[in-house]
């Protein structure tokens, strides 16, 4: 099983701020990684796919980077409304046991 | 558009069974293999199961080994989770998903006595 580690597990941020969310992989994952924000009661919503393309409909403000083991997902300047838990996902091509990250809580600070 | 709508969450005794299914419209659902994914309170996301598009090649977590069972109807656009033997662990918001860009918004399931 590929196990996700991601870090920090809170990060508290002012509003306007950048914001680096870290995601490490225990063996590569090619580009099959993907980013979620995750609202209180809310189903997950997909960021960021493919390690660094942007889902429909995703704010500029939003990037990925990475591959192999290693990923980020920055927020340039945070609004608002981004303040909430994120999680990073691997869906290697072979076997398709899909894992997470534990998530990250972006907070207000 | 791609949907994905699922329905039979609901509350549950311990050692209980519950049938999930997930409605897919939008897509060609026969081409495409797909996921259950669940979400315990206050917990992060935990992939449960994968079918193929054919339903042929079958994965589970340990977690639900020899207890759920993920099935598929082509000709209904349909997904299924059979879940026999429920603990109280298995309480969670149940998702069923395409790929990273295709999820439904979920059913809860509360297994309690």
């Amino acid at each position: 099983e590929i196990v996700m580690t991601q870090s920090p597990a809170t990060l508290s941020v002012s509003p306007g701020e950048r914001a680096t969310l870290s995601c490490r992989a225990s063996q590569s994952v090619s580009s099959n990684l993907a980013w979620y924000q995750q609202k209180p009661g809310q189903a997950p919503r997909l960021l960021i796919y493919g390690a660094s393309t942007r889902a429909t409909g995703i704010p500029a403000r939003f990037s990925g980077s990475g591959s192999g083991t290693e990923f980020t997902l920055t927020i340039s300047s945070l609004q608002s409304e981004d303040f909430a838990v994120y999680y990073c996902q691997q869906y290697n091509n072979w076997p398709p046991l899909w894992t997470f990250g534990q998530g990250t809580k972006v907070e207000i600070k | 558009e791609v949907q994905l709508v699922e329905s039979g969450g609901g509350l549950v005794q311990p050692g209980g069974s519950l049938r999930l299914s997930c409605a897919a419209s939008g897509f060609t659902f026969s081409s495409y293999e797909m996921n259950w994914v669940r979400q315990a309170p206050g917990k992060g996301l935990e992939w449960v199961s994968y079918i193929s598009s054919s339903g042929s090649t079958i994965y589970y977590a340990d977690s639900v080994k020899g207890r759920f069972t993920i099935s598929r109807d082509n000709a209904k656009n349909s997904l299924y989770l059979q879940m026999n033997s429920l603990r109280a662990e298995d309480t969670a918001v149940y998702y069923c998903a395409r790929d990273p860009t295709a999820w439904g918004q979920g059913t809860l399931v509360t297994v309690s006595s």
